[in-house]
Parts: structure tokens; C-alpha cells; sequence
């Protein structure tokens, strides 16, 4: 069954660095999508991307965030310079229709910043 | 802003048991999306529910959704121990487009042998 594929698994990074976060979205899917987890906390949208372009971002997606799909299967989280408070668990995830099908993630890139 | 209302945080239930989770929305959804995570891992779609009224089953797991689509039950029957993990909800409403679900805060599921 096709699935979500995020790189790498897990990312230790200085803060002030900036770090890029990979995803490759189920082939077939045009609507792409960032969440994060901080531990112990609820899962939370960032970003929808659709048609090479950002369709909605929520009030955590700010300037120090950008997304991007360099090429026909990669979807990108570049985050330019990491702070302790973004230390959490970021899913990408698909879908075919954002509201007539559903979002399938990918296991997630846990980042640490020290 | 929307927010969803999961019950209860946390569950132990002896395995053969059946069990029940519910998710509560203040408004009328457009989706409803149960998802299945285990600790530190990715989430893993379980079913979409849509219309009011509507029950979808998968193997041991069926999902209902209230006729005003505010109000949303998980029912396992006869658990077993691979139904361990945190179930999740996450909804959209009217009026989004591709905006990103609102997830619940989970309920975290334990079998006992």
C-alpha cells in the first residue's frame, strides 16, 4: 500500500541552525500538509500546500517556516533558525481531496534542538 | 476557534473487553477522521466519517458519527492487545478548503492480558 516516506527519522540540531525536514507524499495525492507534536501535547496543523503554492497556515507557521516542492515528489519544512520550542515530532502527510478524502501521514521527523 | 473534546484521556481495559471513545465537537463538522498512534510513532487512518449518521466497521472497530455531526464514538469490541496504542480524532468544518484538521488531545488505550 503506498505510504508516506519522511526523512530523516530523527534530527539533532544546534539552535540558530536551520534545518530541512523531508517528505515524499503518496504519489497520486496533490495536497500536501505539515503538522508537529510537541511531546505530550496535541497534534498541530502548520501548513496545507496545494498547486505549488500555500493554501493555509495557522498562527504557528511564521516567517521563520517555508515550505517547498523542489521537484515532483519531494515535499520540504525548512525552518531557518531553530529555536529550543521547536524541538517536536513533525508529520507530513496527503491526500488525494482536502475534504473528500482522508490525510495519510508519514511516521514523522522527531527534532531535537539543543 | 474549533476545538474537539476527547473521552476519556486514558483507558484500561482487560483484553476480550469491549470499549468505547468518544470525540465532541461545540460545532457541526464537515469530516470526522479517527486515527490510530502508537507512542512516538506516525498516525494511522482508521476511517472518515461524513454524513450524519453514519457507522463505518473495520474488523473489530466501528465508528459512528451523531445525526447533527457534532458527536463521534470509537467502539472496539473484544479487544486485543494490537488495539493498544492513542486513538485520536480530527475534524474540519464548513468552509474549509484545504485547510488542516484540529485533532483531539487523544485518549490512550492499554490492554491488560
Amino acid at each position: 500500500e503506498p505510504e508516506v516516506t519522511q526523512t530523516p527519522s530523527h534530527q539533532v540540531t544546534q539552535m540558530g541552525q536551520e534545518v530541512i525536514l523531508r517528505c515524499v507524499p503518496i504519489s497520486n495525492h496533490l495536497y500536501f500538509y505539515w503538522y508537529r507534536q510537541i511531546l505530550g501535547q496535541k497534534v498541530e496543523f502548520l501548513v496545507s500546500f496545494y498547486n505549488n503554492e500555500i493554501s493555509e497556515k495557522s498562527e504557528i507557521f511564521d516567517d521563520q517556516f517555508s515550505v517547498e516542492r523542489p521537484d515532483g515528489s519531494n515535499f520540504t519544512l525548512k525552518i531557518r533558525s531553530t529555536k529550543l520550542e521547536d524541538s517536536a515530532m513533525y508529520f507530513c502527510a496527503s491526500s488525494a481531496h482536502p475534504q473528500l478524502q482522508p490525510q495519510h501521514f508519514g511516521d514523522g521527523t522527531r527534532l531535537s534542538i539543543l | 476557534s474549533q476545538e474537539l473534546e476527547q473521552s476519556p484521556q486514558s483507558l484500561i481495559v482487560q483484553e476480550g473487553k469491549n470499549l468505547t471513545i468518544n470525540c465532541t465537537s461545540s460545532k457541526t463538522l464537515y469530516g470526522l477522521y479517527w486515527y490510530k498512534q502508537k507512542y512516538g510513532e506516525g498516525l494511522i487512518f482508521l476511517m472518515m466519517l461524513q454524513k450524519g449518521g453514519e457507522e463505518k466497521s473495520h474488523e473489530k472497530i466501528t465508528a459512528k458519527l451523531d445525526e447533527k455531526k457534532q458527536q463521534s464514538s470509537l467502539h472496539i469490541t473484544a479487544s486485543q492487545p494490537s488495539h493498544a496504542g492513542i486513538y485520536l480524532c480530527g475534524a474540519d468544518w464548513p468552509g474549509g478548503g484545504a485547510d488542516g484538521l484540529t485533532f483531539g488531545k487523544g485518549t490512550h488505550l492499554i490492554i491488560q492480558p
